[in-house]
């Protein structure tokens, strides 16, 4: 079965701090992919980034970065230099390789202190 | 602008009635999703629909409906069998339909849904 776990539920930082967000998943398909998504209190989900299960690179996009580690099945999420801007819920996603079901995690309430 | 829209943003609804949450995309993607996300929990599939004409239940459908008659239109009716129907709902669109492969989820603003 699939299942993603974000065991940090609310995650409270001063601005200019750095923040990682912990993701762990749980699948028995050898193809797969992983998502991050990020929900502002307006409350749309906000696409951020798409893995498959062959890229263990990890990936930076400004301030930014995620670290994709099989082994541990896990794809955690780092803020650099966090902002007020950051303060949202991120959610962690698990997909198949085919079928489109999407598995979510709890997510991660950010709140970035100024 | 290409996106999803969802309306209305609030909606209220006495209990006993049907609501119906309208969603709309014009992105020429294939599959479309509804989520329900209460608080604290993550997102819960409702319904999906990989081609026009044709959806499929999810892990909650019970007490929800849905139709697909046009690929850019998702619209779903929460009707008065569903037992608690307060909560967020959420459209999602992807690119890929009836190929199978998986493709990325795009998601509208959302409707908060309060039942008086």
């Amino acid at each position: 079965a699939q299942k993603v776990t974000q065991a940090q539920t609310e995650i409270s930082v001063v601005e200019k701090e750095d923040v990682t967000l912990d993701c762990v998943y749980e699948t028995r398909d050898t193809t797969y992919y992983l998502f991050w998504y990020k929900q502002p209190p307006s409350g749309e989900l906000v696409f951020l980034i798409r893995r498959n299960s062959f890229d263990e690179q990890n990936e930076i996009s400004g301030r930014y970065s995620w670290n994709f580690q099989k082994s541990t099945s896990s794809f955690n999420f780092t803020i650099t230099a966090s902002q007020v801007v950051d303060s949202a819920v991120y959610f962690c996603a698990l997909s198949e390789a085919t079928g489109n079901q999407f598995y979510f995690g709890t997510g991660t309430s950010l709140t970035v202190i100024p | 602008d290409g996106g999803i829209t969802q309306s209305p943003k609030y909606l209220f609804r006495k209990e006993g009635q049907n609501v119906t949450l309208s969603c709309e995309q014009n992105l020429n993607h294939d599959a479309m999703y509804w989520y329900r996300q209460d608080p604290g929990q993550g997102l819960r599939l409702i319904y999906y629909s990989q081609i026009v004409n044709d959806f499929q239940k999810g892990d909650i459908a019970e007490g929800y409906s849905v139709s697909r008659e046009k690929k850019e239109s998702f619209p779903l009716t929460v009707t008065s069998a569903q037992k608690n129907p307060t909560a967020f709902y959420l459209c999602a669109s992807s690119l890929a339909g009836t190929s199978g492969f998986t493709d990325t989820q795009y998601f509208g603003p959302g409707t908060r849904l309060t039942v008086l």
